[in-house]
């Protein structure tokens, strides 16, 4: 069947290290990835979108792999703040179609 | 504000109650999104339009439930008979896509939170 998996349901950093997220996907052939920012009681924001012919994409303090052999994608947040506290999703593209995964809550702490 | 709105951003409603939510999306978007997201996950695709046609309809769209964009700007989202499986957080999203199969970036609204007792 198919699914995605966002390592764990919640991740703790001090501040100024680097997060690294993952998500891992079964069954699925997307054309892109993209990652999206949630915090509470508001929709996602766009962040990057990475194609599957790309290996790497970066975006200021972002950086976003995707490896279509292992089927997974990583995003880095380096020199990480309280401020980048918030759900970060995954979402696989495949044309129009987007499929989310359950998220990642990433907590900064001073 | 040019971002994507929706109203109401609260329901709260009784069972078997209908419901209509509303969104406007950006102005020159083409494409618009309904998904539907519950504590913990990320939000689920319900239904998508090209203009004002339906292009697609998860199976997650029961028959209570009915979308439309009639003029190719805003949409609405009714859902009859409500039920409280259907408490979660509703969210419009749109998009401008030049090419059928091009890469979307979707723009999400803040969301309707359901809640049905």
């Amino acid at each position: 069947s198919q699914k995605i998996e966002q390592n764990s349901e919640a991740l703790n950093i001090q501040e100024g290290k680097t997060a690294t997220l993952t998500c891992n996907y079964t069954n699925y052939s997307p054309a892109y990835l993209q990652w999206y920012r949630q915090d509470p009681g508001r929709g996602p924001v766009f962040l990057l979108l990475i194609r599957e012919n790309e290996k790497e994409k970066r975006k200021e303090r972002l950086k976003v792999t995707f490896d279509t052999t292992l089927k997974q994608s990583l995003f880095h947040i380096t020199a990480s703040q309280p401020a980048d506290s918030a759900t970060y999703l995954c979402a696989l593209g495949q044309g129009q179609n987007f499929v989310f995964g359950p998220g990642t809550r990433l907590s900064v702490l001073p | 504000d040019t971002g994507v709105s929706q109203d109401p951003r609260h329901k709260i409603t009784k069972r078997g109650q209908n419901v209509t939510f509303r969104c406007d999306p950006i102005s020159e978007h083409n494409r618009l999104y309904w998904y539907r997201q519950t504590l913990g996950q990320g939000p689920e695709f319900l239904t998508y339009f090209q203009n004002e046609a339906q292009l697609e309809k998860s199976r997650l769209l029961s028959d209570r439930f009915s979308a439309e964009r009639p003029k190719g700007s805003f949409s609405t989202l009714e859902i009859q008979r409500t039920e409280q499986g259907d408490s979660a957080m509703y969210l419009c999203a749109s998009s401008y896509t030049r090419t059928s199969g091009g890469t979307d970036t979707q723009y999400f609204g803040p969301g309707t939170r359901l809640t049905v007792l």
